[in-house]
């Protein structure tokens, strides 16, 4: 099993840019989450996912859009991307029970908006 | 009020040396509790975790956390750190209706040869 991957790693934008970043998981997992990481800031959550064609807001939600249209994939979008939003993003799934409510968690994808 | 509180934004501790790090929680999150360590470059991964019975709690690499209740703390410690532990730690807590994880803002554990 690959787990959480992330697409892509790295990505510089100019401000105003879109992109889409994307998170697949091989587990079944219904939930999925996308966080971001700043320094001295923690895991602050954006948005995430109780399930296919489900989505809820987070913690700052504001600047991003998702979309849950397949159960294994979770899509955070940017439609016009500014240097607030410069950041590392986390993707993490759990499943519904029996783990403990613990999270798996992708490697990362650095975005730089210049 | 932050509702999972760290109360060291950095450790150093030299190696072979205990080392603990504390987090405090508050009543808006609920008692399942999270260690998560994020070693350099790398997404995080789980260390160990209260949900009930025992308040001492054994993870992996040797970490131990335990639970208190009257104290709303739930503190991580090795008794011995090694270089290979240099890392961020964050403590946890499941909120929102069992849904979501709230997130202290993280340790960061270096270790000194």
């Amino acid at each position: 099993n690959a787990g959480v991957t992330q697409t892509p790693k790295f990505r510089v934008l100019k401000t105003g840019q879109s992109m889409t970043l994307l998170c697949a998981q091989d587990m079944n997992h219904e939930y999925m989450y996308w966080y971001r990481q700043d320094p001295g800031m923690g895991l602050r959550l954006i948005h995430y996912s109780v399930g296919e064609g489900t989505t809820a807001k987070g913690e700052v939600p504001d600047g991003y859009n998702v979309s849950r249209l397949k159960k294994q994939n979770f899509l955070l979008g940017l439609e016009s991307a500014a240097p607030s939003q410069t950041s590392v993003y986390f993707c993490a799934s759990r499943p519904l029970g029996g783990s403990g409510y613990e999270q798996y968690f992708g490697p990362g994808t650095r975005l730089t908006v210049t | 009020a932050q509702s999972v509180t760290q109360l060291d934004s950095q450790v150093p501790v030299f190696e072979e040396a205990p080392v603990e790090l504390r987090c405090n929680y508050s009543s808006s999150v609920s008692v399942y509790l999270f260690w998560y360590v994020q070693y350099p470059n790398q997404g995080l991964q789980l260390l160990l975790k209260y949900l009930s019975g025992s308040t001492l709690v054994k993870g992996i690499n040797g970490f131990e956390a335990e639970f208190n209740k009257s104290q709303t703390s739930f503190h991580l410690r090795k008794p011995s750190v090694h270089i290979s532990d240099t890392a961020e730690y964050f403590c946890a807590a499941i909120s929102g209706g069992y849904q979501k994880v709230t997130f202290g803002i993280g340790t960061k554990l270096q270790v000194i040869p």
